[in-house]
């Protein structure tokens, strides 16, 4: 069984599309987050949700919105996509708000604006 | 504000070289302290991990790391390395606060050559 599955594993699409990425924890985990990796492979926070309250909200367009409609979903809805959001996004779920334990992460989604 | 660094941006050794990767962090206060490794087109993966007592962790595959906290280092050595530890290394920090998020370094590629 997957921890942390997020679908699709890859996405192509033209600018201005509106696009979805689902995450799913089967871990029990309360905390969520989504990272954005860049080509050179700089990884930062954008999200994090704590039992479905938003508790991170980086600087980031709000064309991107997260949604989580229970602990163990947090998907992330981009809107009027542009060539710079071409990146792999990375849901991650942790144990509690202080992640002690670190986190566990899904296995990324390359997204690919054309 | 925390922040890492990883000062080597991409290292290049033959099997069964010794490795030591580098990474400084800038926070005053408790932090807790991370290296992760991202295998060619894979997911991150938690290497090893230190909250507090022993300054020498040991993790997976072999990887040790040791906390200097008067020099705010967390460098990740092997003693010797594999073809199969071609991979990124990401160290991370989360220091104290209500917010719990990973700051990552950008990474440091690791070649090795057979």
């Amino acid at each position: 069984d997957t921890a942390v599955s997020q679908t699709p594993k890859y996405l192509v699409t033209q600018m201005g599309n509106d696009k979805s990425i689902k995450c799913e924890q089967n871990l029990g985990h309360d905390t969520m987050y989504w990272y954005k990796q860049d080509s050179k492979k700089f990884l930062k926070i954008m999200f994090s949700y704590n039992n479905k309250e938003l508790i991170i909200n980086e600087t980031v367009p709000n064309r991107f919105s997260p949604k989580s409609p229970d602990k163990a979903h947090l998907n992330l809805h981009i809107n009027s996509l542009e060539l710079g959001d071409s990146a792999v996004y990375f849901c991650a779920s942790s144990q509690s708000k202080v992640p002690s334990y670190g986190y566990t992460f899904g296995s990324g989604t390359r997204l690919t604006v054309v | 504000a925390q922040s890492v660094s990883q000062h080597n941006h991409h290292v290049i050794l033959s099997e069964a070289a010794s490795l030591e990767l580098g990474c400084n962090y800038s926070y005053g206060g408790t932090v807790n302290l991370f290296w992760y490794v991202q295998y060619p087109g894979q997911h991150l993966q938690l290497l090893l991990k230190y909250f507090s007592g022993d300054p020498l962790v040991k993790g997976i595959k072999g990887f040790e790391a040791e906390f200097i906290k008067s020099k705010f280092s967390f460098n990740l050595r092997k003693p010797s390395v594999q073809w199969s530890d071609t991979a990124e290394y990401f160290c991370a920090v989360r220091g104290g606060g209500s917010q719990g998020n990973l700051i990552f370094g950008k990474g440091t590629k690791l070649s090795v050559k057979p």
